[in-house]
């Protein structure tokens, strides 16, 4: 069963605005993943954050982890009409591990 | 290399037939994965493999048939498949199954049954 919630489920933009995506998770994980799925393709993988840290950064991206909240936001900076895709959060299914479960993943659309 | 390469791309199968999905990777992963991703819906694990043996099976039914007949390749056989079987399935690999890593996917098999 997938762990993971996401809002906003679609959200729309405008090219060089900020994107902001949630994430919720409901058991106790020592690792948080991001992935990226373009329309009919495989995920890749963004940037994992670990349970004692509260913020990481990767180019134009920046994930924080609020364990206390079970929650997890990916922020995209500067948004290109290429970062026009479905974005995943994922989680171990036990406490950790690389055998994950998905969110139900937020679509974004950057309008160039 | 840091691919993960499944074939074919798409598939289009009627429910009596029997086909095979195919998984390479070359990067000395030793776990690897099949799921299932409906439109619009997250991926959903189907199977795990580490070091070659089946790890994980998260009820599916007995018409998918998963096979590893070495660390870099995994199958995935069908067999009466039903038409809401209709997905595309991923495979993906990682160093080892219970290690924090990221997962590599492959592009996917979009399958249809009829």
């Amino acid at each position: 069963s997938q762990q993971g919630e996401e809002d906003p489920q679609a959200l729309s933009i405008q090219e060089g605005e900020n994107a902001t995506m949630n994430c919720s998770y409901k058991t106790s994980i020592n690792n948080l993943q991001w992935y990226r799925q373009n329309s009919g393709r495989g995920l890749v993988h963004l940037i994992l954050i670990r349970s004692n840290e509260r913020e990481k950064h990767s180019g134009r991206l920046r994930v924080t982890l609020d364990t206390s909240k079970k929650s997890s936001s990916l922020l995209i900076t500067a948004s290109r009409a290429a970062d026009t895709a479905s974005y995943f959060c994922a989680t171990p299914l036990e406490t950790s591990g690389s055998r994950l479960t998905f969110g139900e993943g937020t679509q974004l659309t950057v309008n160039p | 290399d840091t691919e993960v390469t499944q074939t074919p791309k798409h598939l289009v199968m009627g429910m009596t037939n029997k086909k095979s999905l195919k998984c390479e990777q070359h990067m000395g992963h030793r776990a690897m994965y099949w799921y299932k991703q409906k439109a619009k819906k997250p991926p959903e694990l189907m199977f795990v493999y580490s070091y070659e043996k089946l790890s994980i099976n998260e009820s599916v039914p007995s018409r998918f048939s998963p096979e590893c007949p070495n660390s870099s390749l995994l199958n995935l056989h069908l067999h009466a498949l039903q038409p809401e079987d209709s997905a595309l399935y991923l495979c993906a690999s990682s160093g080892w199954e219970l290690t924090n890593e990221k997962l590599f996917f492959g592009s996917g098999t979009q399958l249809s049954v009829l």
